[in-house]
């Protein structure tokens, strides 16, 4: 199995430009999650999806962030116009509630530059 | 009521001494809880978990020890050897409903060899 799949791993940007990140998450995974890693705040759930769903957008910072799910192997988060503090490490993770399993497999991350 | 606290921040630890990083919860309806281990480049992958119904958990040199009526939780690991040295996060859900991991700060573990 591959695991779960990000790209680009590293994106480094100009402030007020347009950022996409992808994740493909792991095959047969249900759920998918978006987390933001930061020194000051940790690890942040952003938003997450089960059966392209999203359940709960509560941890998205701002209307600058959307995150779309339109099938079950590809999720985007885009960052538009994107800030200077927007810098992170963004993971993707995801999960197989089928088969009751709690556990998360994370990607290996994006990491965001917005100078 | 959400926040896990974690402690301490880092860690060194001699090579075959044991390592215990504490977590401390306010939500008692958390009924899953996780430790995730995180190298540098990587995304944090899971250690071990212990569900609220039992007092310990162990895989190998990683033991959980969770006590339910102080809400605290702690992983031990045995024998440290420097492979060991990496960032843990503790975390807790409410895997009945929301299933949002909520994630303690990271403790920086560093192992001398």
């Amino acid at each position: 199995d591959a695991g779960v799949i990000q790209s680009p791993r590293h994106e480094v940007t100009e402030m007020g430009q347009e950022v996409t990140l992808r994740c493909k998450p792991i095959s047969g995974h249900n759920s998918l999650f978006w987390y933001r890693q930061t020194m000051m705040r940790g690890l942040e759930l952003l938003i997450y999806f089960n059966n392209n769903v999203p359940i709960d957008d509560s941890g998205m910072p701002e209307d600058r962030f959307s995150a779309k799910m339109p099938n079950a192997s590809f999720s985007t988060l885009k960052i538009q116009p994107s800030e200077p503090r927007d810098s992170a490490v963004y993971f993707c993770a995801s999960r197989n509630t089928n088969i009751g399993s709690y556990e998360q497999y994370f990607g290996p991350g994006t990491r965001l530059t917005v100078t | 009521q959400q926040q896990v606290k974690q402690s301490p921040q880092s860690l060194i630890v001699q090579k075959g001494g044991i390592s215990i990083i504490n977590c401390a919860y306010e939500n008692t309806a958390f009924d899953y809880f996780p430790w995730y281990q995180q190298f540098p480049g990587k995304g944090p992958a899971l250690l071990i978990a212990i569900r609220p119904d039992v007092s310990e958990k162990k895989e190998g040199r990683f033991t959980i020890s969770f006590n339910k009526s102080a809400k605290q939780f702690s992983l031990h690991i045995m024998d440290s050897q420097p492979g060991d040295s990496a960032t843990y996060f503790c975390a807790a859900s409410i895997e009945s409903g929301a299933q949002k991991l909520v994630f303690g700060q990271g403790t920086r573990l560093t192992i001398n060899p």
